[in-house]
């Protein structure tokens, strides 16, 4: 079946840093992928989002390449922020469908 | 603003005390749709709706309704609440159904305690 694994948190780190939280999925055929982020006491909102192979999607210094041959999408930052503490979401949409999976979550805490 | 409204934000009740969370955006989207939101579970699906009068159950419909009677309100129904129904509840809506990575816009939340 179709599903989404996301390393688990929380990660932390200090102001600068460079970070990764690895997403890796399982589907048929070819889904399209999104990171989306929750910060503190809020909805989701997108981050980025990539819908074929080899796409890159980028949004406020976040990438994330769409990696069929590892079906991976993982999320890199190369100097994260106080201001990026939040929950990421890595979601799998497959192919042809209305009906969005979403692995576990990551807490990302920056210090100053 | 653009933007998905959830009420309450915050609900205590008793089991089997009927409730409703309301859900309403004003972008005219045609799609919506709830989650709930557990901790080691991430977001799962419980109901969705591609238009007026369109509904579908998602992965975790059990113990809830929906009814979608006009465009911009999507009512989350929950008859008899039950303890596990306990969690952090989103409503969420996009311009159409997903496919081809339409974005969805997310409400605050509805913080939901069945006692």
């Amino acid at each position: 079946g179709n599903s989404v694994t996301q390393m688990e948190g929380p990660v932390t780190l200090s102001e600068e840093a460079f970070l990764t939280i690895n997403c890796t999925y399982t589907a048929t055929g070819y889904p399209s992928l999104f990171w989306y982020v929750q910060y503190p006491g809020e909805g989701l909102q997108l981050l980025l989002k990539a819908t074929k192979a080899d796409d890159k999607g980028s949004n406020k210094g976040f990438e994330a390449t769409y990696r069929k041959e590892t079906t991976s999408f993982h999320l890199e930052k190369g100097s994260v922020q106080v201001s990026d503490s939040a929950v990421y979401f890595c979601a799998l949409l497959p192919y042809n469908t209305d009906k969005l999976i979403f692995g576990t979550g990551t807490r990302l805490q920056v210090f100053p | 603003e653009a933007q998905v409204t959830q009420n309450p934000r915050y609900l205590i009740t008793v089991t089997g005390k009927k409730l409703t969370v309301t859900c309403s955006q004003n972008m005219n989207h045609e799609y919506m749709s709830w989650y709930r939101q557990d901790p080691g579970l991430g977001l799962r699906q419980i109901y969705y709706s591609m238009n007026v009068e369109v509904t579908d159950k998602g992965d975790v419909p059990e113990g809830y309704k929906v009814s979608r009677k006009e465009k911009r309100n999507f009512p989350l129904i929950l008859e008899s609440p039950s303890p596990n129904q306990t969690s952090l509840y989103f409503c969420a809506s996009s311009s159409h159904g997903l496919a081809g990575g339409i974005e969805q816009f997310f409400g605050p939340g509805t913080r939901l305690t069945v006692l």
